[in-house]
């Protein structure tokens, strides 16, 4: 069975501050996507990274950036100068590959509620 | 663009009552589920279609039906509606064909109250 493990349920930073989500899933599917999901306060899932099982880069998208290591099964997931506006309940999330019979199911971790204060 | 259409958004129901959650997605996908995010939790599966015609259960499916007929829609349906029901219904679909990896679209949600 697959698990993902957000141990963060709340953090609060300081506007500017540099923050760091933890994501550590189990899994024993060799092929597997991970994902990260924000959820502002209007609650829409707003979708930010896919990252497969195959692919150990680190990827840096403005402010955010991603480390992968499968040594650690861990995807965390950094924010560099917080603003308020980051503030949000994020997810992580792992599916195995996409099957005929399983499609694409998700397995989310519990959330981390973002605070970032002015 | 619709993507994946919820409807409604927000609906009270008194506890035996029944309803069904409307999903539709307009980008010919083969997979769609169902999701329900219970307050300070994450989403959890309920039920999945790999197709017309094909439906399974995911890992919370007591108290839900679910049927589809087309491609397009993915209906979820509450037949003696129970408070532990009360949370926020997410509709998703995906594509198998997707080269790139599996891109998940996810609706706007649905919030049910059961009183």
């Amino acid at each position: 069975a697959q698990k993902v493990t957000q141990a963060q349920t709340e953090i609060s930073v300081v506007e500017k501050e540099d923050v760091t989500l933890d994501c550590v899933y189990e899994t024993r599917d060799t092929t597997y996507y991970l994902f990260w999901y924000k959820q502002p306060p209007s609650g829409e899932l707003v979708f930010l990274i896919r990252r497969n099982s195959f692919d150990e880069q680190n990827e840096i998208s403005g402010r955010y950036s991603w480390n992968f290591q499968k040594s650690t099964s861990s995807f965390n997931f950094t924010i560099t100068a917080s603003q308020v506006v980051d503030s949000a309940v994020y997810f992580c999330a792992l599916s195995e590959a996409p099957g005929e019979t399983s499609g694409s199911r998700l397995t989310f971790g519990e959330g981390t509620q973002l605070t970032v204060n002015p | 663009n619709a993507g994946v259409t919820q409807t409604p958004k927000f609906r009270i129901l008194k506890i035996g009552q029944s309803m069904t959650l409307q999903c539709t997605q307009d980008m010919n996908h083969n997979y769609m589920y169902w999701y329900r995010q219970d307050p300070g939790m994450g989403l959890k599966l309920i039920y999945y279609s790999v197709g017309a015609g094909i439906t399974d259960k995911g890992e919370v499916p007591n108290g839900y039906n679910v049927s589809r007929s087309t491609t397009e829609d993915f209906p979820l349906r509450l037949e003696l509606a129970a408070p532990s029901q009360t949370s926020v219904y997410f509709c998703a679909s995906s594509y198998s064909g997707d080269g790139s990896g599996n891109t998940i679209y996810f609706g706007e949600g649905s919030w049910l109250t059961v009183v």
